[in-house]
This record gives C-alpha cells, sequence and structure tokens, in this order.
C-alpha cells in the first residue's frame, strides 16, 4: 500500500486530454512539493514535473501538473501512442523522514 | 548531465548481503550540488525510495529499511554504494541510483539504467 494515492489505470483516445490524480496528507503533498515521474516500458524512471508544476529541459509543453491542498494532478494534453507509460507522483514525508511514492498510473492511449 | 550506472551481482543467496556499487560521471560526487540516492522497483510494483548519501557523508534512510541499509560515498572513485543485509525474497527488485537534487526541493533529475537483483537460493 502506496503511502500516495493514484489511480492504477487510465486510458484516452490520441488528441484528447487525461489527468492523473495523486493524493496524500499534510505530512507529505500538503507540505512539500510534488513530483512527476515517467516510466517507458522496460526503461528507468524519467522525470516529467518538479516542485510541484515545473517542467524539466526537454520535457513537452504538453505535460503540465498542480497541487491544491494535499493533492496533485498531472495532465498530458494532445495525447500520443508515445506518452503510453507508467506515471508517479513523489513527495517528501516529513513524517516518515524520507521519499514517498504513489504507486503508479498506467496511461493507455487508446 | 550527470550519469548514473550500476553494477554488482544480479543474484544473491538469502540471508546474505547486496552489494551493489553506482558510477558517476559528467560531474563530480563531492560538487555538493547532490543527494546520492538508491531506489528500488519490484516486479510489478512501484518505487521504494531506499537512501541518500550527501557529499559529506550524511546520510537517510528509508524506515522500513533503516536496520539492513548502509549507503556510502567513495569520491576517489566518484561512486557511491549500497549494502542491504539479511536479504529475503521480497528484496528482490530493479535497483537504481539516482542523482536527487540538493536544495529547497529534493528530486531525482538523473537515473542510471536500473539493475535487477534476484535474491534466491
Amino acid at each position: 500500500q502506496s503511502v500516495l494515492t493514484q489511480p492504477p489505470s487510465v486510458s484516452e483516445a490520441p488528441r484528447q486530454r487525461v489527468t492523473i490524480s495523486c493524493s496524500g496528507s499534510s505530512s507529505n503533498i500538503g507540505n512539500n512539493a510534488v513530483n512527476w515521474y515517467q516510466q517507458l516500458p522496460g526503461k528507468a524512471p524519467k522525470l516529467l514535473i518538479y516542485y510541484d508544476d515545473l517542467l524539466p529541459s526537454g520535457v513537452s509543453d504538453r505535460f503540465s501538473g498542480s497541487k491544491s491542498g494535499t493533492s496533485a494532478s498531472l495532465a498530458i494534453s494532445g495525447l500520443q501512442s508515445e506518452d503510453e507509460a507508467d506515471y508517479y507522483c513523489a513527495a517528501w514525508d516529513d513524517s516518515l523522514k524520507g521519499v514517498v511514492f504513489g504507486g503508479g498510473t498506467k496511461l493507455t492511449v487508446l | 548531465q550527470v550519469q548514473l550506472q550500476e553494477s554488482g551481482p544480479g543474484l544473491v543467496k538469502p540471508s546474505q548481503t547486496l552489494s551493489l556499487s553506482c558510477v558517476v560521471s559528467g560531474g563530480s560526487i563531492r560538487s555538493g550540488s547532490h543527494y546520492w540516492t538508491w531506489i528500488r522497483q519490484s516486479a510489478g510494483k512501484g518505487l521504494e525510495w531506499i537512501g541518500r548519501i550527501y557529499s559529506s557523508g550524511s546520510t537517510n534512510y528509508n524506515p522500513s529499511l533503516k536496520s539492513r541499509v548502509t549507503i556510502s560515498v567513495d569520491t576517489s572513485k566518484n561512486q557511491f554504494s549500497l549494502k542491504l543485509s539479511s536479504v529475503t525474497a521480497a528484496d528482490t527488485a530493479v535497483y537504481y541510483c539516482a542523482s536527487g537534487v540538493f536544495g529547497a526541493i529534493y528530486y531525482f533529475d538523473n537515473w542510471g539504467q536500473g539493475t535487477l537483483v534476484t535474491v534466491s537460493s
């Protein structure tokens, strides 16, 4: 059972928009930044969003992040088949004094 | 751009100690810009943060693994290492090393390709 809660899977058609939620508590998301990672099949995770809504250099602006209270969201617009991957949210947890991850969300582009 | 590469045995017997190393290239492990971090992923499961070390030698560990984990750094070789003792089948996973940005926000900006470690007799 992961500390941060994500839906196990989401699916949407190409060129559409999808959002992935990440729910936590006051000890993690509520008090610390949320980061998102994309894991393509058979690959290592890659930083997608940091500090709630910032994009690293080279990441498409089709990806965006937001946070409100103890929940965060990742949005992907203009879906492409290459976006099929597992997406993980993560945040520092003040109680555990370590990083906690969501269980991951598998995105299927129909 | 920092690059990381894990190495170590792919098979460890139960009750023994798992030992992995991560060589850092494209940057100095002494730069002070990163926490050097270990993360693992069990088959079909999510990511688990194991712990981190700063260039000063200061460490932080996942409380659930703390009693069995040691992370160390060798600045002369520009690498850091993970030791996990008393392993069981539950420790079978892909182990990643990563660079965690040191600052107000801690996130993993570079990852190794990962190495699979199987615990089996």
